[in-house]
């Protein structure tokens, strides 16, 4: 049940494209194609951005976007906007129904 | 609308108890599965219990197993867990969250505080 691997900052300027990755093993990012990512601005809860590894729930704009590669997740943001600055947690399930967090990510916009 | 509503946060001493709880509405709880997630001050967000749809089956993060149990209650919408021995490390911000494979829905956070 160790966290999963994810840079502890990022930025970009608006209108500009990041991507926060999310590294985990075969026995839990690698394993299953339950991995999401939430978003969360300062005290308020997180809010679920991309599900499934590349589903994105209703409400949710189609900046965001997610992809796996091995034991590796990511979340791409395109067209930042200020709005966006936050922090951004992946989440994978890790079987057994059991489910590991990654250590978070804080993106600024520039 | 989805709402989730956590309370019985509040402050303890290390080795105490406390009972969370979790008022879902909004939704067919009883066809969710339900998790507890915390978020200690500053830091990142750990999942730490899931209960399956019916309550069948619950499931622990290692550092709680044999301290906290999760529970719910189809008939009345609600989630609870229950927190024995309580430690300092346990000081977070409890969040209850409705989904099986992820969290669609999540609560506003009830604050645990383990201090003496």
């Amino acid at each position: 049940q160790s966290a999963l691997t994810q840079p502890r900052s990022v930025s970009g300027s608006p209108g500009q494209s990041v991507t926060i990755s999310c590294t985990g093993t075969s026995s839990d990012v690698g394993g299953y194609n339950y991995v999401s990512w939430y978003q969360q601005h300062p005290g308020k809860a997180p809010k679920v951005m991309i599900y499934d590894v590349r589903r994105r729930p209703s409400g949710v704009p189609d900046r965001f976007s997610g992809s796996k590669s091995g034991n590796t997740a990511s979340l791409t943001i395109s067209g930042l906007q200020a709005e966006d600055e936050a922090d951004y947690y992946c989440y994978s399930y890790a079987g057994s129904y059991t489910w590991v967090f990654g250590g978070g990510t804080k993106l600024t916009v520039l | 609308q989805v709402q989730l509503v956590e309370s019985g946060g509040g402050v303890v001493q290390p080795g105490g108890s406390l009972r969370l709880s979790c008022a879902a509405s909004g939704f067919i709880f009883s066809s969710y599965g339900m998790h507890w997630v915390r978020q200690a001050p500053g830091k990142g967000l750990e999942w730490v219990a899931f209960t399956l749809y019916d309550g069948s089956k619950k499931y622990y993060v290692d550092s709680v197993k044999g301290r906290f149990t999760i529970s719910r209650d189809n008939s009345k919408n609600m989630l609870f867990l229950q927190m024995n021995s309580l430690r300092t490390e346990d000081t977070a911000v409890y969040y209850c969250g409705g989904g099986q494979w992820m969290v669609d829905y999540w609560g506003q956070g009830t604050l645990v505080t383990v201090s003496s």
